[in-house]
């Protein structure tokens, strides 16, 4: 009930193209589903979140598309670029609580 | 704003030993974290602090494994005896009452031998 599962493990996509990202979950409490961006040697930080009341938020190149119907969330990377390469995680979180649960992650590697 | 403090940033010691992590949330949240990440089993957390206050530790592996908040500036996860299996890089996290985002800390990578 508290999984939340992530795909692909690992993506390369050239400079300027789409990194997609597709996360699933089944608890039908989560409320709250942020992405966090991870880069090697640091700490996770919040990239950009959606609440179920939306079906899509966009922050510069940067898109969550929700369905809500579906329990799946994704995020769009458009104009992919060489310094967006690091480690994506998706997350839920509870309306009952603090907790978040984080998906397995995502290499995404951008090639030049 | 320093952001969430984690010290050591590297440790390693041998199997057996008392390993002792700490972390300074940022200064005025009420909310704190303590996460473990590794390859094979990703970012898992393993406990959090409401106003200093033990919420749910169902995450932590075992009873070698303690975490204590004695103020709202400090807390501590403490492995005692240590474990190669315990290697891993520890997070600690905090967020306010008020927003959702909880902000990271640099980690502190242990290794045991």
């Amino acid at each position: 009930q508290q999984q939340v599962k992530q795909s692909p493990q690992s993506l390369i996509v050239q400079k300027g193209g789409i990194s997609i990202i597709n996360c699933a979950y089944e608890n039908t409490a989560f409320d709250y589903f942020p992405w966090y961006q991870q880069f090697p040697g640091k700490g996770p930080a919040l990239l950009i979140a959606i609440r179920p009341d939306v079906s899509e938020k966009k922050e510069g190149r940067f898109t969550i598309s929700f369905n809500k119907s579906a329990k799946q969330f994704s995020l769009h990377i458009m104009d992919s670029q060489p310094g967006d390469s690091a480690t994506y995680f998706c997350a839920a979180r509870g309306n009952a609580g603090n907790m978040l649960t984080f998906g397995g992650g995502t290499r995404l590697m951008v090639k030049p | 704003d320093a952001g969430v403090i984690q010290s050591p940033r590297h440790e390693v010691t041998e199997m057996g030993q008392e390993v002792t992590l700490r972390c300074k949330p940022i200064s005025g949240h009420n909310s704190l974290f303590w996460y473990r990440q590794t390859m094979m089993r990703g970012l898992e957390l393993l406990i959090y602090f409401n106003n200093n206050v033990p919420i749910d530790d169902s995450g932590m592996p075992e009873d070698r494994f303690s975490a204590k908040m004695p103020n709202a500036s400090f807390s501590t996860l403490k492995i005692q005896p240590s474990e190669p299996r315990d290697s891993a890089v520890y997070f600690c996290a905090s967020r306010t009452r008020t927003r959702d985002t909880q902000y990271f800390g640099p980690g502190t990578r242990l290794t045991v031998l």
